[in-house]
């Protein structure tokens, strides 16, 4: 079976420009979880899904950030506009809700210059 | 503030070596768990420990879950190489997972 699946992989852009990050989490899985992760703050969760229905986004750092799942295969974070401060590796996780284990994609690397 | 404290922060050691990881916290969790996680990669799940007091062995990684079930350890038994990697707790609150800022372990051969 296929893994969470994020892209892209690595992105660089210019301060200002929009991003949108995307994410196809594992079949059957109902939950749906943003990371941010940095050497400084860690791993940090942004906001979750369950069901397509977002549960929590107080992770979200401010108005620039938003997330949609329209169905249960496809997730988007975007940020617009994008500032040097949102230079991260994103991760997108999926698990079966009250399972417990979250599957996490290879991350997506946001570079803004 | 981290809800999740880890020490050490890094940790390198020689091959064959045993080292212990630590995962604190003021709150207490329904469960913990223990993720390693490679350079270019998302974290892996290794175990999840739900019980106070609970002992659960993976191979040579034995992870303990505290009695009060608000801290955790992880201990390696004659580390290898391929153990090298940032490891990281998470703490399960409501339906979602607090991770805390991870131990980086470097095992030299």
């Amino acid at each position: 079976d296929a893994g969470v699946i994020q892209s892209p992989r690595h992105e660089v852009t210019e301060m200002g420009q929009e991003v949108t990050l995307r994410c196809k989490p594992i079949s059957g899985h109902n939950s749906l979880f943003w990371y941010r992760q940095t050497m400084m703050r860690g791993l940090e969760l942004l906001i979750y899904f369950n069901n397509n229905v977002p549960i929590d986004d107080s992770g979200m750092p401010e108005d620039r950030f938003s997330a949609k799942m329209p169905n249960a295969s496809f997730s988007t974070l975007k940020i617009q506009p994008s500032e040097p401060r949102d230079s991260a590796v994103y991760f997108c996780a999926s698990s079966r809700q009250g399972a417990g284990e979250l599957f996490f994609g290879e991350g997506s690397r946001l570079t803004v210059l | 503030t981290q809800l999740l404290e880890q020490s050490p922060q890094f940790l390198s050691i020689q091959e064959g070596e045993n080292l212990t990881v630590y995962c604190n916290s003021s709150s207490v969790f329904s469960s913990l768990q223990w993720y390693r996680q490679e350079p270019g990669e998302g974290p892996v799940l290794l175990v999840t420990v739900v019980t106070g007091g609970e002992v659960k062995k993976l191979k040579r990684l034995t992870f303990q879950f505290g009695d009060a079930r608000k801290d955790s350890s992880l201990h390696i038994t004659a580390a290898q190489p391929g153990d090298t990697g940032l490891y990281l707790c998470a703490g399960a609150r409501s339906q979602n997972f607090v991770f805390g800022p991870g131990t980086r372990l470097s095992v030299l051969p």
